[in-house]
């Protein structure tokens, strides 16, 4: 079966620090990683998808199949990144359910 | 503008009531989900409907039940909910349609308190 980790159930930095969220995945197949956000008091959205290779922003994320990681990076970190950031694993292509990991809540202080 | 709604926003019910949540959205969506999250947790799919198609998850206690009848509107029921079923309840929906990594949309979520 499938498992997504996230090491670090809180991450605080200060503004302008880079940002490095940690992802760990493991599946035997060919998985679809994606990173969702949850602001405060807003729902849950897709961040960026490993497939797409965008910068949504200013966060990347770069699929490591022999590392089994899709880390979240930032170089410089804004207030309003703070958020609750979730990955998450897809199976297959196309239509397939999502296995989420725990969660990593980033506060970026001023 | 709200394309998945969950109402209501907050429930609160007894132990070994029955509850219903409610989900609708206006995308058109082929696909509907139903997450469980408890606090601290990752999100849980509990099931979700292709169309008409019911795709129970094989961990998703009988206790949890769901409908679909239509395509803009899908409840979960509890049948008889206990206090660890406390929880947020997340709907999400995706088209079906993509090739690749498809988004899903959430809704806002209703947290359920079984007193």
């Amino acid at each position: 079966a499938q498992r997504v980790t996230q090491p670090e159930k809180l991450l605080s930095v200060f503004k302008g620090a880079p940002v490095e969220l940690k992802c760990n995945y493991s599946y035997s197949g060919s998985p679809e990683l994606f990173w969702y956000v949850q602001y405060s008091r807003q729902r849950l959205q897709l961040l960026l998808r490993h497939i797409s290779r965008e910068s949504i922003k200013g966060f990347t994320a770069d699929l490591n199949k022999g590392e089994t990681s899709f880390h979240l990076k930032k170089p410089f970190a804004q207030e309003e990144d703070s958020a609750m950031y979730y990955c998450a694993l897809s199976e297959d292509s196309g239509y397939s359910t999502l296995t989420f990991g725990k969660g990593t809540m980033l506060l970026v202080s001023p | 503008d709200a394309m998945v709604i969950q109402n209501p926003r907050y429930q609160v019910t007894q132990f070994g009531k029955p509850v219903t949540l409610s989900c609708s959205q206006t995308l058109n969506h082929n696909v509907m989900y139903w997450y469980q999250q408890k606090s601290s947790q990752a999100p849980k799919l509990l099931f979700h409907y292709y169309d008409k198609d019911f795709n129970n998850e094989a961990d998703t206690p009988d206790n949890f039940q769901s409908r679909r009848p239509n395509t803009s509107f899908c409840f979960l029921d509890i049948r008889s909910p206990g206090l660890g079923d406390a929880a947020m309840y997340l709907c999400a929906t995706s088209s079906g349609e993509a090739i690749h990594q498809e988004t899903q949309y959430f809704g806002p979520g209703t947290r359920l308190l079984v007193l």
